[in-house]
């Protein structure tokens, strides 16, 4: 199956600083998906991007689709404890088609 | 809301016993997924369902089954339980008739195979 490329794997930071992550694939794709996964949990979608260039919010976070479509990111604000988890990015390459998931950027905040 | 619910959080199975994991979602979603999640290798697909009583292989359907005999429950099925089986179980699904392309997982099952 296609790979994507996530980093960092993990981040330790402290609450308050800014977070950044992205996900990298050497196809293009037609929509990006983020989630967060919490300990013993399923991953819940965060956000959702449709097209190239694409920049989306869902409170203090903002996520962007890459010109390229080749890559996304994800931007966490202000980070309080309650923003610990895993993070994934998934991508897709056509409509209909299955998605493909990055292996997660761990995220730790240190009160 | 969307739901999707799992019938179990925790599992622990012997080996070569046969085990059903149960996923059922409230939405009317055509596509239902079963991954398997494992630290370091992420989300893999096993299989997935695109309506009632149609099943294609994902990437790893070795040693699993699948069954969809109603549109909302799709059941994932290991014949003979190993314990390289142990993992975390997510099942999804995902609505087809929409222009905006999602994908909603439930709590996940966490089985381990003794």
């Amino acid at each position: 199956g296609q790979q994507l490329n996530q980093s960092p794997q993990s981040m330790f930071i402290q609450e308050g600083e800014d977070v950044s992550m992205n996900c990298t694939s050497s196809s293009i794709f037609n929509t990006w998906l983020w989630y967060k996964q919490e300990p013993g949990e399923g991953p819940v979608l965060l956000i959702a991007l449709y097209k190239a260039g694409e920049l989306t919010s869902n409170g203090r976070l903002t996520a962007q689709f890459g010109i390229t479509r080749k890559d996304s990111f994800l931007n966490i604000s202000a980070s309080i404890p309650s923003d610990v988890g895993i993070y994934f990015c998934a991508g897709q390459l056509l409509a209909g088609n299955q998605f493909y998931f990055g292996t997660g950027t761990s995220l730790t905040v240190i009160p | 809301d969307v739901k999707v619910t799992q019938s179990s959080r925790y599992l622990v199975k012997r080996t070569g016993e046969k085990v059903f994991l149960e996923c059922v979602q409230d939405m009317d979603h055509e596509n239902m997924f079963w991954y398997r999640q494992d630290p370091g290798l992420g989300l893999r697909l096993i299989y997935f369902s695109y309506d009632v009583k149609m099943k294609e292989k994902g990437d790893i359907p070795e040693g699993y089954s699948v069954s969809r005999e109603k549109k909302e429950r799709f059941s994932l099925i290991l014949e003979s339980a190993s314990t390289n089986q142990t993992s975390m179980y997510l099942c999804a699904s995902r609505p087809v008739k929409t222009r905006r392309e999602t994908q909603y997982f439930g709590p996940g099952t966490r089985l381990l195979v003794l």
